[in-house]
């Protein structure tokens, strides 16, 4: 049980480039969410898909795009990096079942840190 | 506008000292108010107060909920050099629960 994964632990990207963030969990959740973390800004949230099929936008989504692919995996992309977007990524996923706290514990991944030069 | 306002940003502590952390909440529709410890990554959960609960406790450390004045905070006693990270709270919004308000974050370092 690795809970929540996140591939790449680091990435440099110049500016204009492409990439996309990957996260899977194996905890049969149904909630995944993607936050950018910086410095004095605490978490904010990009994106999140309550379930399988559905994305909506957080409080800082412009400039990237999500895909629920699956149960699993919910991926993060940069189509055309900026400076700004240099910060620490992480996906979390949440279930929806259980206790009170089960319900509403959020299990982060480790992590992507991202410069873009 | 839903906002939480942790206090204060940093703080610099020896092993031994208590230290109490702040969490201030404007949210509409207040269910509950969680609390995470990070370290050198991912954050992990501590903690969660709700509506119908005021106070937990886990070994060291312990958080109350203010209902009325809209507050929470985190106790940490003895703290130890271990005790070293951010600690963040965070409160959902809405009657899904899908989303989440984190606030920045209070840096806790503790001197051997």
């Amino acid at each position: 049980n690795a809970g929540v994964t996140q591939t790449p632990k680091f990435q440099v990207l110049k500016t204009g480039q492409s990439m996309t963030l990957q996260c899977a969990q194996d905890m049969n959740h149904n909630s995944m969410y993607w936050y950018r973390q910086d410095p004095g800004m605490g978490l904010r949230l990009i994106y999140y898909s309550a379930s399988e099929g559905t994305t909506d936008k957080g409080e800082v989504p412009n400039g990237y795009n999500v895909s629920r692919l699956n149960k699993r995996e919910f991926s993060l992309r940069l189509e055309s990096a900026a400076p700004s977007q240099t910060s620490v990524y992480f996906c979390a996923s949440r279930g929806t079942s259980g206790g009170v706290t089960s319900y509403n514990e959020q299990f982060f991944g480790p992590g992507t840190r991202l410069t873009v030069l | 506008e839903d906002k939480v306002v942790q206090s204060p940003l940093s703080l610099v502590v020896h092993e031994g000292d208590t230290v109490t952390l702040n969490c201030s909440y404007e949210v509409t529709n207040f269910r509950s108010l969680l609390w995470y410890k990070q370290e050198k990554k991912a954050p992990t959960f501590l903690f969660m107060l709700t509506s119908s609960g005021i106070e937990k406790k886990s070994g060291r450390l312990s958080s109350i909920l203010d209902k009325k004045e809209l507050f929470s905070i985190l106790n940490i006693t003895a703290t130890q050099t271990g005790d070293s990270a951010i600690y963040l709270c965070a409160v959902p919004l809405g009657s899904g629960t899908y989303k989440y308000i984190f606030g920045t974050g209070t840096r806790l370092k503790v001197l051997a």
